[in-house]
Parts: C-alpha cells; structure tokens; sequence
C-alpha cells in the first residue's frame, strides 16, 4: 500500500539554525498538509498545500515557516531560525482526489529537537 | 470555542471487553466529515474510520465503529472485543467542507489503556 515517507526520522539543531523537514506524499494525492505535535499535546494543524500554493495556514505558521514542492515528487517544510519551542514532532500528510470523504494518510513524522 | 472535544483523558478496559470513545463537535457548516485515527506508542498517525454529516447508517470498519448522534452532535468511537494492540491514543477530528479547505482539526485525544 503506498504510503507518505518523511526524513528524516528525527532532526536535532540549535536555536538560530535553519531545518528543512522532507516529504514524500503518495504520488497520486493532490493535498497536502503539515501539522505538529509538541509531545503528549494535540496535533495541531499548520499550513496545506494544493495546486501549487498554500491553501489554508494556522496563526502558528508565521513567517519563520515556508513549504515549498521543488520538484513534483518532494514536499518540504523550512523553519528558518528555530526556536525552543519549536520542538515538537512535525507529521506531513496528504490525501486524494475526493471530496470530504479523502482521509489524510500521515508519515511517521520527523521529531525535532531544539537545543 | 474547541470545534473537536475529547472530554475522556484516559480510559482503560479489560482485554475482549467493548470500550466508547467520547467525541462532541461544533460546527455550523452543513457539510463535514468525522475521523478517528490511532497514534500508538511509536508514534505514527493511522486513520480508523470515517463518518460523513449526511450519512445514514452509522459507519463501521471491522472492530471499530462510529455511533453518530447528529442533532447531539457527538460522533464517539466503539471498539468491540479489545485487544493488547488497542493501547494507543486516539484522535477524533473534523473537516468541515464548505469552501477549499481539507485540513482536520483533532481533539486532545484519549488514551486508551487495555488491561490483560
């Protein structure tokens, strides 16, 4: 069963520095999404994607947050200059052409640790 | 207002028993589907079942099965016959369909612990 891939696995960086975060959605989706889960909380919605541009954000995804889909396959999400409080597990997803009825099928995430 | 509500922290239940996840949500878009999904301990995101607004019968998926109350607006999750693999946390989350957007909002979530 296809599935979405996400690398890596686990990211760790000091506050200040620049993180690309790296998806692969399953190739016939046309959504796509990033949402963050501090550990033990909630999985919170950040940003969505679809023909080519952001589609919906969350007032967590300022300007320190940019996505991008460099080249038909690959789908990121930059954080520029990290934060503490950025630490969190960070889960891509996307889902297919249907309507309401399109689950998301998530990756495995990529936990980010900011020291 | 909280549009996902998981009033349910944790719950345990005893292996092969039944076991109703609480879900309450608040929308006034007409159109809007319900999922629940499963995180366990090594952390992946894995979709259960899916209820929609207009659907008639309340959905089922195997064990899982989705007791939809539209005009009380609850959509809790029933596992039947639980197993040691059941331990998990699960979401409940909403997409409200009118206009573009796609994205879910999730509840807290629920911690379900099953006891051999």
């Amino acid at each position: 069963e296809p599935e979405v891939t996400q690398t890596p696995s686990h990211q760790v960086t000091q506050m200040g520095q620049e993180v690309i975060l790296r998806c692969v959605p399953i190739s016939n989706h046309l959504y796509f999404y990033w949402y963050r889960q501090i550990l033990g909380q909630k999985v919170e919605f950040l940003v969505s994607f679809y023909n080519n541009e952001i589609s919906e954000k969350s007032e967590i995804f300022d300007d320190q947050f940019s996505v991008e889909r460099p080249d038909g396959s690959n789908f990121t999400l930059k954080i520029r200059s990290t934060k503490l409080e950025d630490s969190a597990m960070y889960f891509c997803a996307s889902s297919g052409p249907g309507t309401e009825h399109s689950p998301l099928h998530f990756g495995n995430g990529t936990r980010l640790t900011v020291t | 207002a909280q549009k996902i509500t998981q009033t349910q922290p944790g719950m345990f239940v005893q292996e092969k028993e039944a076991v109703t996840l609480d879900c309450t949500y608040d929308t006034s878009d007409p159109s809007y589907g319900l999922f629940w999904y499963k995180q366990p301990s090594s952390g992946e995101m894995i979709f259960l079942i899916y209820q929609g607004s207009y659907d008639q019968q309340n959905a089922t998926e195997g064990r899982y099965s989705l007791n939809f109350q539209k005009a009380r607006k609850s959509a809790n999750l029933v596992i039947s016959a639980s197993q040691l693999g059941d331990s998990a946390m699960y979401f409940c989350a909403m997409r409200e369909v009118s206009g573009s957007a796609r994205q879910l909002t999730f509840g807290s979530g629920t911690q379900l612990t099953v006891l051999p």
